[in-house]
Parts: C-alpha cells; sequence; structure tokens
C-alpha cells in the first residue's frame, strides 16, 4: 500500500522567506505525486503535480516541487513567502501501477504561517 | 468553465437519520471521486465513479454509498448516520479514471450529525 508522509503539522516562515514543506512517499513503483492547498472553508486547490518527464516541476503561485527518486521525497518550495501563502497544504499520490485507478493518498496535511 | 459544485455547502443532521450529498463535475469530466475530511483522520478516499459505474472504493462500512447518474453528475448517501460521519465531504472530478489525472475539486459540504 501507498503511503506519505508530510513531516511538520504546522510550519511558520516570515513574509519573504525560504517555504520548505517536506513530503516522502512509500511505494514500490514510483507513483504520481502532487500538492494541493486547502485555505479555511474551501475545497483543494492543485498547486502542481508530478507525472513523468522534468523532475522539477513549477506549479501556480511561484511554488516548485522537485521529484528525487533516490529519497522518495517530494518536497515543495517558494523562494519568498508571501502573507496569502498561509493555508494548509497536502502532498498526495495517486498509483501509477494499478490500470485505471486514480485514487488520491493524502498525507495529514501541513499548516503553514507567515507572520510579518 | 464553471468548476465542481456541491449542494448543500452546509448540513446539520441527528444521528440515525439519513443524508443525500450531491455534486456536478466539470463540463466534460466524467470521473467523479469523493473523499472524507475530519481532523483526526484527514483525508480519506470514499469512492470513484465513471461512466455511472463504482470503480474504486475505500475502506468505509456499507452506510456509505454514491451513485452518478448519465450526465456524470454524483451523489452520495449516508445512511445510519453516527456522531462520526461529521466531516467536511469533498468532491473531485477527473476526464477520466486513468493514472495520474489531476482531479479538481469542489468546496465541500461541511455535515454536522447531533
Amino acid at each position: 500500500a501507498q503511503s506519505v508522509t508530510q513531516l511538520g503539522s504546522h510550519v511558520s516562515v516570515s513574509e519573504g522567506a525560504l517555504v520548505l514543506l517536506r513530503c516522502n512517499y512509500s511505494s514500490s513503483v514510483p507513483p504520481y505525486l502532487f500538492w494541493y492547498v486547502q485555505y479555511p472553508n474551501q475545497g483543494l486547490q492543485l498547486l502542481l503535480k508530478y507525472t513523468t518527464g522534468a523532475t522539477l516541476v513549477k506549479g501556480i503561485n511561484g511554488f516548485e516541487a522537485e521529484f528525487k527518486k533516490s529519497e522518495t521525497s517530494f518536497h515543495l518550495t517558494k523562494p519568498s513567502a508571501h502573507m496569502s501563502d498561509a493555508a494548509e497544504y497536502f502532498c498526495a499520490v495517486s498509483p501509477a501501477n494499478t490500470g485505471t485507478a486514480s485514487k488520491l493518498t493524502f498525507g495529514t496535511g501541513t499548516r503553514l504561517q507567515v507572520t510579518l | 468553465k464553471a468548476g465542481v459544485t456541491q449542494t448543500p455547502r452546509y448540513l446539520i443532521k441527528t444521528r440515525g437519520q439519513q443524508v443525500t450529498l450531491s455534486c456536478s463535475p466539470i463540463s466534460g469530466h466524467r470521473s467523479v471521486s469523493w473523499y472524507q475530511q475530519t481532523p483526526g483522520q484527514g483525508l480519506q478516499f470514499l469512492f470513484e465513479y465513471f461512466s455511472e459505474t463504482q470503480r474504486n472504493k475505500g475502506n468505509f462500512p456499507g452506510r456509505f454509498s454514491g451513485r452518478q447518474f448519465s450526465n456524470s453528475r454524483s451523489e452520495m448517501n449516508v445512511s445510519t448516520l453516527e456522531l462520526g460521519d461529521s466531516a467536511l465531504y469533498l468532491c473531485a472530478s477527473s476526464d477520466g479514471p486513468g493514472q495520474g489525472q489531476t482531479q479538481y475539486f469542489g468546496p465541500g459540504t461541511r455535515l454536522l450529525v447531533l
């Protein structure tokens, strides 16, 4: 079974500082990987996804993530945090070897706080 | 294109009642998935529908059921509600059930069971 681990349930950064949210996955075959963001009282919005090809993936709002197979990681970064980035972030995996299944397995989420 | 819509947005029920939640996918999307989000268990997959057929099911009791209509709209039903069913129920749609398909989420229905 696949699983996702997000290190740090809460991360606090200053406005303008680097944002680093960690995600590690467990899978015998490299899965498809996603980062979603959730603002209060809203659904999930896709930030970026990795399927195949280039391991550095650029997403919306200046976020990017790098797929590292050797480390089974897919950490999310943003060079300079903005107050509007405060939200909860979820890493998710979708199996890559089970036919047409597209079920997402989510990590427990990381709440990002941005301070002045 | 309009996004995924879910109705109602908020719902209060009492234990033992049943509830039906509705989801309209993005126009042209044929696959609909449902997820439950709670503070304790996080985001958990309920089921996935494509072409009116359930293709995948999560580890939930039989009280949780769903269906999909020919226009791809989907409903989920929870019977004999329990306090632990209080959650945000999220619907997501995608072009199809293929591997790596991006799922686009609706705003959710927040269910409170008293």
